[in-house]
């Protein structure tokens, strides 16, 4: 059974770090590309980064362009995301997602139950 | 500019049909998209992924209520014999320029 854990959210002030980690079992993480999606209280899905299953090729949404890093590590099975400069307009649950590919983005087959971050002073 | 749309709210009696419907903007009628169910306070569960010509492939476990098919532009989720459990958020998703898009959502509620 695919198994994706999100750990790592928190209140935090603006201008502050944070970061997230996914912890996935149930599949061969190695082979496929990996991304974090987020969703503001009460509005929809935003993909936020991906990548690729061996870090080849990473991208970013414009609203987190040299704020965010993502990254992977295969051996320990998890996806990361750090973090930097948070600002108000990044409080939400943030869901990591497999994607069905492996080295470019496809649809996402398995989802997370989210880690919330809340960035407040 | 690749947008996804898709119409905020639908309603349907229980046990009865219901279709929501994703629309690709103008140049993009061709794209695959996949479909994504969000119950309450839960995270987003993958249906189905559909092409332009109606073929599409279900998540495991996805019951056979829920089915896809596509017009032109348009992609459809049909959910037939509606149950309490399917009254959700659905979302199209799509990756046709590169970076993953999502359709702002459609809220169903089961009457």
């Amino acid at each position: 059974e695919v198994q994706l854990v999100e750990f790592g959210g928190g209140l935090v002030q603006p201008g502050r770090s944070l970061r997230l980690s996914c912890a996935a079992s149930g599949f061969t993480f190695d082979d496929y590309a990996m991304h974090w999606v987020r969703q503001a209280p009460g509005r929809g899905l935003e993909w936020v980064s991906g990548v690729s299953w061996n870090s080849g090729s990473i991208d970013y949404a414009d609203s987190v362009k040299g704020r965010f890093t993502i990254s992977r590590d295969n051996a320990k099975n998890s996806l990361y995301l750090q973090m930097n400069s948070l600002r108000a307009e990044d409080t939400a649950l943030y869901y990591c997602a497999k994607d069905s590919y492996s080295s470019s983005w496809f649809y996402f087959d398995y989802w997370g139950r989210g880690t919330l971050v809340t960035v407040s002073s | 500019q690749l947008v996804l749309t898709q119409s905020p709210s639908a309603s349907a009696s229980l046990g009865a049909s219901v279709k929501l419907t994703c629309t690709l903007s103008s140049g993009h009628s061709s794209y695959a998209i996949a479909w994504h169910q969000q119950q309450p306070e839960k995270g987003p569960r993958y249906l189905m992924n559909l092409n332009s010509d109606g073929s599409h492939r279900k998540g495991d476990g996805i019951p056979d209520r829920f089915s896809g098919s596509s017009s032109g532009a348009e992609r459809y989720l049909t959910i037939s014999s509606l149950q309490s459990e399917d009254e959700a958020d659905y979302y199209c998703q799509t990756w046709g320029t590169g970076i993953p898009v999502f359709g702002g959502g459609t809220k169903l509620t089961v009457l």
